[in-house]
């Protein structure tokens, strides 16, 4: 069974600093596409970053361009999100999410619960 | 980036009624849309991928269709635990899109 464990969120100062993780299990990790995506509260999906299974390629929306950072460690099958220089419009929940590839294409078939981020002073 | 706009936004419905959200995107996407059901308090599940490909488990009242910039999600016959939030979203280039999504419920 495919299980994404976020963990890390929290309250944070505007101008802070969170790192994220997401502890994997169920299928083989380093196979595998992974995402990261926010949801505000009461509002809709939006799309943070991607990561390919190798690590080699990574892909972040503008929003977050510059300020956050993903990885993610192959031999310990968990996914990171560093996240400096907080907004307070980075609050939402942040989910894990993993990739299901065909040619290239990855859509995200299952995804963690969510781990909550709160940027405020 | 590509815009993603779903209609409508929210309707009512009953039980046993055919339903259909539409999602248009601002350029082509080809085929490489999916659709996601969230429920309150619970991550997004993908139903469909590939415009058209049902996922495992998903039940076969639901079906996509559509290629290119115009698309649909079709309950034929809704039930109870379908009342939901439904979400497209474009993962033919970065960044990633999804619809603002489109509220299904009791009427």
């Amino acid at each position: 069974e495919v299980q994404l464990l976020e963990s890390g969120g929290g309250l944070v100062q505007p101008g802070g600093s969170l790192r994220l993780s997401c502890a994997a299990s169920g299928f083989t990790f380093s196979g595998y596409a992974m995402s990261w995506v926010r949801q505000a509260p009461g509002k809709g999906l939006e799309w943070v970053s991607t990561i390919r299974d190798s690590g080699a390629q990574t892909y972040y929306a503008e929003s977050v361009e510059g300020r956050f950072t993903i990885s993610r460690d192959n031999s310990e099958n968990t996914l990171y999100l560093q996240m400096n220089s907080l907004r307070a419009e980075d609050t939402a929940l942040y989910y894990c999410a993993k990739g299901r590839c065909v040619s290239g294409y990855c859509p995200n078939d299952y995804w963690g619960q969510g781990t909550l981020v709160t940027v405020s002073s | 980036a590509i815009r993603m706009t779903q209609s409508p936004s929210s309707f009512s419905a009953s039980t046993g009624d055919r339903v259909t959200i539409t999602c248009r995107a601002s350029q082509d996407i080809s085929s490489y849309l999916a659709w996601y059901q969230q429920k309150p308090g619970k991550a997004p599940k993908l139903l469909i991928s590939a415009a058209s490909t049902l996922q495992d488990g998903v039940p076969s009242r639901f079906s996509g269709s559509g290629s290119g910039t115009d698309f649909t999600l079709i309950i034929s016959c809704l039930q109870s635990e379908d009342f939901a939030v439904y979400f497209c979203q474009q993962y033919y280039n970065y960044p990633w899109t999804f619809g603002q999504g489109t509220t299904v419920e009791v009427k």
